[in-house]
């Protein structure tokens, strides 16, 4: 079975740059979450999804950060424009539906801000 | 709000060292409490849920445990393969997502 699929795994942009990042859930799987990983600390949540549909962005800094899930598979997450403090990977996770706390999460997209 | 404590930061340990890793946490009944295991570069990876205090769940050399206010993930003759960062998250009734804590680093030294 495939797993979560994340791309890049790698980008470095000057502040006030834009970026997106790209993920692939695990097939079948219903519920897709974007989290926050600054380095020394546990993951926090962005955005989730069920489906196509939001089911809580109350964390997502709205006025940079944007996320979609088209046709309810794969997700991208933007931030435009970029400030120091978004440095940190961006973990995106999979599960089969909401409310369960198994989650199958991909590799990260690593992030500097410069 | 959900929170989630965990201790030591840091734990070091020698080969065949047993010990214990702690998980505090509030949260406004609990839907279930995970554990999950992080290596460097990589996405964590699930390990265990633990719905009520009681439970316990094993594997391999780990043993999770859970109580109404903690819950405790012990190594039992640890190997340097252990070594990775262990991190906790709770799920509350109220919520359908999961909060985590900020790990505890497990360095295992042959």
């Amino acid at each position: 079975e495939a797993g979560v699929a994340q791309s890049p795994r790698y980008k470095i942009i000057e502040k006030r740059q834009s970026v997106a990042f790209w993920c692939n859930p695990i097939s079948g799987h219903a519920t897709l979450y974007w989290y926050q990983q600054i380095l020394g600390q546990g993951p926090k949540l962005l955005i989730q999804f069920q489906n196509n549909g939001v089911v809580d962005d109350s964390q997502l800094p709205k006025d940079r950060f944007s996320a979609e899930r088209l046709k309810g598979v794969d997700s991208t997450l933007k931030i435009q424009p970029a400030k120091l403090e978004d440095s940190a990977v961006y973990l995106c996770a999979s599960s089969l539906r909401t409310g369960t706390g198994e989650l199958f999460f991909g590799e990260g997209s690593r992030l500097t801000v410069l | 709000e959900d929170q989630v404590t965990q201790s030591p930061e840091a734990l070091r340990l020698q080969e065949g060292e047993s010990s214990s890793l702690n998980c505090s946490y509030t949260v406004s009944g609990l839907r279930g409490l995970f554990w999950y295991r992080q290596d460097p570069g990589k996405g964590p990876e699930f390990l265990f849920t633990l719905y009520s205090a009681g439970e316990e769940k094993e594997k391999e050399r780990l043993k999770a445990t859970l109580t109404k206010k903690e819950s405790f993930l012990h190594i039992t003759a640890p190997k340097p393969e252990d070594s990775a960062t262990y991190l906790c998250a709770v799920q509350g009734t109220n919520a359908g997502k999961s909060t985590f804590g900020d790990g505890t680093t497990l360095t295992v030294k042959p």
